[in-house]
């Protein structure tokens, strides 16, 4: 168990529609990450927050979107779900934004699937 | 900008056996981290090791151990005594340490082990 915590584990919804993917990261880590792995596209780098400040932004759509809430909880929301959205979402979390040493720690994924 | 190379797409090792992942890297970066990552069947993504560029010794965790060769800019993975619990997808990620601004993990595309008996 590496303690970040992401649900829902599963998820199936219709194109169109909007969903929102919930993570807690582990104790005392303040950076939280996203990350999109798709069988085409590999582990694709979302955004990062770190405190509840945007830090990084990747391979982002402009349909998802973001926050890292003052209990350092993160949500990645997805909208206008189009069938090449379906994915494994991945949040992870690390005691620093900048590196320093600091592994990062991967949650289980929510597995999306979009039809 | 970084990048990440495993150049086996698959790999097989029978059970007992030691077996080395190859991860080649480049960046410009003087200091960075390198990892490893385990992501079986069902999904979730297992951090194994991580080794620092400014380390002086290889890292080791367990039945892991981190071949870092700085001057060719390789980080192999060493799996001893394989179980068949590690047949797996297997990936390197690094990321640049910098102090000022965000460092994201990047990836590379990973090898299938599988372990036979």
């Amino acid at each position: 168990d590496s303690g970040v915590t992401q649900t829902p584990k599963h998820l199936i919804t219709a194109t169109g529609q909007r969903v929102t993917l919930r993570c807690s990261p582990r104790s005392g880590d303040l950076s939280v990450y996203w990350y999109q792995q798709s069988l085409d596209q590999g582990l694709q780098f979302l955004i990062q927050y770190y405190n509840g400040e945007e830090r990084a932004k990747g391979n982002i759509l402009e349909r998802f979107s973001a926050q890292q809430f003052p209990d350092l909880h993160s949500e990645l929301n997805l909208s206008s779900l189009e069938l090449g959205d379906s994915a494994l979402y991945f949040c992870a979390s690390s005691v620093s934004a900048t590196g320093s040493g600091n592994t990062i720690y991967f949650g289980e994924g929510s597995w999306l699937t979009v039809v | 900008a970084q990048k990440i190379t495993q150049t086996q797409p698959g790999m097989f090792v029978q059970e007992k056996e030691a077996v080395t992942l190859d991860c080649t890297y480049d960046t410009s970066d003087p200091s960075y981290g390198l990892f490893w990552y385990k992501q079986p069947s069902s999904g979730e993504m297992i951090f194994l090791i991580y080794q620092g560029s400014y380390d002086q010794q290889n890292a080791t965790e367990g039945r892991y151990s981190l071949n870092f060769q700085k001057a060719r800019k390789s980080a192999n993975l060493v799996i001893s005594a394989s179980q068949l619990g590690d047949s797996a997808m297997y990936f390197c990620a690094m990321r640049v340490i910098n102090t000022g601004t965000a460092s994201k993990l990047t990836f590379g595309t990973g090898t299938r082990l599988q372990v036979t008996l």
